[in-house]
């Protein structure tokens, strides 16, 4: 079975700064995509970003980018120019290929983000 | 342009009554999955239904929990003769039926058991 770590359970960043949040993985399936889901306290779950095992290029979505490393089975969020509205819990998820049929998602445990003015 | 719709948003029962959950999945979406997520922890898979199909219930407590997505209506996850340990988020999300793409996630459902 696989399964998630997030090994941070807090962290915190200045305003306008950079910080990375760390998950690492455990599967034996070649192919595979990886999330980061957001969850700020009105408890939302909002996707931030996500990547394909099949890719090597590393996803960005504007602030966020991933430093996705395959072999390491390691996948790092990195936050640029950090904003007050980014404090929130921040899960990593996996979840196998469709082709298998089991499209659950495996969380990891979250990292508590505060962004200190 | 609705997302998932879950309700309610918060549902208070005593110790042994009955508590059911609805998810109305997002337009044109016909996968289901249901998660729990306890106190300062991650979301834990329980269920994935398709219409009128129940495709995987691994993360399902053999006990008194159920669920189902009707041909017509919303998914329904049913907890019977509820105990101070099923406090917790219930989260439904949906995907579509060629599902590469990522799950989109409801608000929750609160449950508080007194």
């Amino acid at each position: 079975a696989q399964t998630v770590t997030q090994s941070q359970p807090e962290m915190s960043v200045q305003e306008a700064e950079t910080v990375t949040l760390s998950c690492t993985y455990d599967t034996s399936e070649s192919d595979y995509y990886l999330f980061w889901y957001k969850q700020p306290p009105s408890r939302q779950m909002i996707l931030v970003i996500r990547q394909e095992a099949y890719k090597q290029q590393n996803a960005t979505e504007n602030r966020f980018s991933v430093n996705f490393q395959k072999a390491a089975k390691s996948f790092s969020l990195k936050i640029s120019d950090s904003q007050l509205g980014d404090a929130a819990m921040y899960f990593c998820a996996y979840r196998s290929p469709i082709i298998q049929g089991a499209q659950k998602l495996v969380f990891g445990q979250g990292t508590r983000l505060t962004i200190n003015p | 342009n609705a997302g998932v719709m879950q309700n309610p948003r918060h549902l208070v029962r005593r110790r042994g009554q009955e508590a059911r959950l609805r998810c109305s999945p997002m337009k044109g979406h016909s996968h289901v999955y249901w998660y729990r997520q306890l106190p300062e922890e991650g979301l834990k898979f329980m269920v994935y239904l398709q219409k009128e199909n129940i495709i995987d219930e691994s993360g399902m407590p053999k006990e008194r929990f159920s669920a189902e997505f009707p041909k017509e209506g919303p998914s329904i996850l049913r907890i019977q003769q509820v105990v101070r340990g099923d406090s917790a988020a219930y989260f439904c999300a949906s995907s579509p039926q060629i599902s590469n793409q990522p799950q989109h996630f409801g608000d929750g459902t609160r449950l508080s058991i007194l």
